[in-house]
């Protein structure tokens, strides 16, 4: 059964600083992986993806992640964090191309000026 | 549509009452999921419906939650003799093809308050 863990409930970064959110999963074929971003009182947009090819993968807003499968983790990362990257990230996962995209616990970003 | 659309945007109902949540995705989606997010929570996979396939239900919490999709458009998600442990907010997203790992488009959500 595939599964998504994100440890953190919440990370605090300054602006301008790097910042990281943190996805670990399991699969137990080929792993989709995405993260989706929701900002508050609006639904759920999406970010980025990976699929396969190279494991640095670019997405909206200057974000980016690594997938690492020795480690299994996908981690999602931003250069220099803004103010208004402040919202709840969500990993997601689906295991194969035949199978549902489940989500995990998310992580609330809060980024001080 | 130009989006996914959910009705009703809030919904408050007693116990024990039976409540209806609507989905209508984006025209030409054929995947379909419905989610819940509990206050303080993830999303939790209920349903997935993918074009004429059968549907996975493996997520839904019991047999008072159903749902259905007329035509591969439409979705309707039902929630028998509610509980106040049903409260969150239901949401619906769609695909543009059910295996292609295209992004999920998600409607806004429908708010349940179980009194």
């Amino acid at each position: 059964a595939q599964s998504v863990a994100q440890p953190e409930d919440q990370v605090n970064v300054a602006e301008g600083n790097p910042l990281t959110v943190k996805c670990t999963y399991s699969v137990s074929g080929n792993p989709y992986l995405f993260w989706y971003v929701q900002y508050p009182n609006r639904g759920l947009q999406f970010l980025l993806k990976y699929i396969t090819g190279d494991n640095l993968v670019k997405g909206s807003y200057g974000f980016e992640a690594e997938f690492n499968k020795s480690q299994t983790s996908f981690h999602l990362k931003k250069p220099s964090a803004l103010v208004s990257d402040s919202a709840l990230y969500f990993c997601a996962v689906r295991d194969g191309s035949a199978s549902k995209i489940i989500f995990g616990s998310g992580t609330r970003l809060s980024i001080r000026p | 549509g130009a989006g996914v659309s959910q009705s009703p945007s809030n919904k408050v109902t007693e116990k024990g009452k039976d409540v209806e949540l609507r989905c209508d995705p984006i025209s030409g989606h054929t995947a379909l999921y419905w989610y819940r997010q509990s206050l303080g929570q993830g999303l939790e996979f209920l349903i997935y419906f993918q074009g004429n396939s059968a549907p996975d239900k493996s997520g839904l919490p019991s047999d008072r939650f159903s749902a259905e999709r007329t035509g591969g458009s439409v979705s309707t998600l039902t929630i028998q003799r509610t509980q106040q442990e049903d409260s969150a907010v239901y949401l619906c997203a769609g695909q543009r093809s059910g295996g292609s790992n295209g992004e999920l488009f998600f409607g806004e959500g429908s708010r349940l308050t179980v009194l």
